[in-house]
């Protein structure tokens, strides 16, 4: 089952936050979020592993509820190298990691 | 250091033809994801491959799909009989054991168009 990500679109201007959201109806062992710039590869921002955990990438934090299986992404002061679109990945013992549908964040000057 | 290597980068096949496209993954890493990309999609799961096995390949479409990883050289995922849907961009992962697969760095893609 792939996690719901939410909102599908954002669009800010710069200096603007953002907050995207990655929730499962599963038990969630970790979280994994990526973003893909158009016509690139995705590449890896950060993971969290533990309930309740934040960590940080530039400005660009996460928090993970493992009670609620959620995980939210907090984009801060947002700049143009942020367009792209961010995908969760959620993570099974069995090897394989499932996506969201991506969340789509256009940066405008 | 080079990264995951997918080849070809771009790949054109007429209905009914084959498409094969190969990854190399990082130094290091025995472990393959392969997972395909429709546009304006997600991404989408396929199969996942150590060296001489398929550990799950529960995305794999169940006819004119295929993957190997063999001993020496890359992986393969191969595409029999290709249709118009099968048009999207195909990436393959690599991590260096099952515990890191949430943490996957992914090669650039490999987009193929069937006309």
């Amino acid at each position: 089952q792939q996690p719901v990500q939410s909102p599908q679109a954002v669009i800010l201007r710069e200096g603007e936050d953002a907050v995207i959201n990655c929730s499962s109806s599963k038990a969630l062992y970790s979280v994994h979020w990526y973003r893909q710039k158009h016509g690139e590869a995705p590449v890896f921002l950060m993971i969290l592993l533990k309930g309740g955990e934040q960590k940080g990438h530039e400005k660009i934090s996460a928090s993970f509820n493992e009670k609620k299986q959620q995980s939210s992404l907090y984009l801060t002061a947002s700049q143009l190298s942020y367009s792209g679109t961010y995908f969760c990945g959620t993570y099974t013992n069995a090897g394989k990691s499932t996506f969201g549908d991506g969340t789509t964040l256009t940066v405008k000057p | 250091n080079a990264g995951v290597m997918q080849n070809p980068r771009h790949l054109v096949r007429r209905r009914g033809q084959e498409a094969r496209l190969r990854c190399s993954p990082m130094k290091g890493h025995s472990h393959v994801y392969w997972y395909r990309q429709l546009p304006e999609e997600g991404l989408k799961f396929m199969v996942y491959l150590q060296k001489e096995n398929i550990i799950d390949e529960s995305g794999m479409p169940k006819e004119r799909f295929s993957a190997e990883f063999p001993k020496e050289g890359p992986s393969i995922l191969r595409i029999q009989q290709v249709v118009r849907g099968d048009s999207a961009a195909y990436f393959c992962a690599s991590s260096p054991d099952q515990a890191s697969a949430n943490v996957l760095t992914f090669g650039a893609g490999s987009r193929l168009t069937v006309l």
